[in-house]
């Protein structure tokens, strides 16, 4: 079975600060999204990468970067945490870049920025 | 452009009962299209997709999904729901060669005992 595995279950931070959410796949996919999911929005691409090194922005990247170092590691960090980025936010891992790839999911992480 | 909709932000079904979650797709080009499931504080679990072929797919904990090219529907079906069914369902679309997968809202399924 595919293991994507989150740092935390839950963060709290301040507003300012530097927040850094990881996330690790196990099966050797090449491909790895961050989400953000919010009510009655659904789940919306922050970035995602094909490759080590490599990153794609999605639909909503502003306020965010990624860092893509090794293959099975792919991190989020918020350079500047603010209020309106609380919420859960979801990584996932698929094995290439076909559009009938399945992509799956990590257990998430809901950080709440005070 | 590629979008999902889930008409539906809340459907509650006894148990036992056939159920039925909606979603409605706009793609141009051939629709891959997929469903998840997510459970409370939990991430999300694939169900099924639809690439090509038989219209009706079957997938995971006895869900089935039909693919109308027509409509541009893939609603997901269960014949007999259970009080385990109860989550949050999301519908998923990508265009071929479009590498980013575009999720609909999500609808709430409820489970009445």
């Amino acid at each position: 079975d595919v293991k994507v595995t989150q740092s935390s279950r839950y963060l709290v931070k301040r507003t300012g600060e530097k927040v850094f959410l990881e996330c690790v796949q196990d099966m050797d996919h090449e491909n790895m999204f961050w989400y953000r999911q919010d009510p009655g929005l659904g789940l919306r691409l922050i970035y995602f990468s094909y490759d080590v090194k490599m990153k794609e922005k999605g639909d909503i990247p502003e306020g965010y970067s990624v860092s893509r170092e090794k293959k099975e590691r792919f991190s989020l960090i918020l350079e500047s945490a603010s209020t309106n980025q609380t919420s859960m936010y979801l990584c996932a891992s698929s094995l290439t870049v076909p559009s009938t790839d399945t992509q799956y999911f990590g257990p998430g992480t809901r950080l709440t920025v005070l | 452009a590629q979008s999902v909709a889930q008409p539906e932000d809340q459907v509650n079904v006894a148990e036992g009962n056939p159920l039925t979650v909606k979603c409605t797709y706009s793609v141009s080009g051939n629709p891959y299209l997929f469903w998840y499931v997510q459970y409370p504080n939990r991430g999300l679990q694939f169900l099924l997709k639809y690439i090509t072929g038989d219209n009706l797919v079957k997938g995971s904990y006895g869900f089935e999904a039909e693919f109308n090219k027509s409509q541009t529907s893939f609603h997901l079906k269960k014949p007999s729901a259970l009080v385990s069914d109860s989550a949050l369902y999301f519908c998923a679309v990508r265009a071929f060669g479009n590498e980013k997968l575009t999720f609909g809202t999500g609808t709430r399924l409820t489970i009445i005992p």
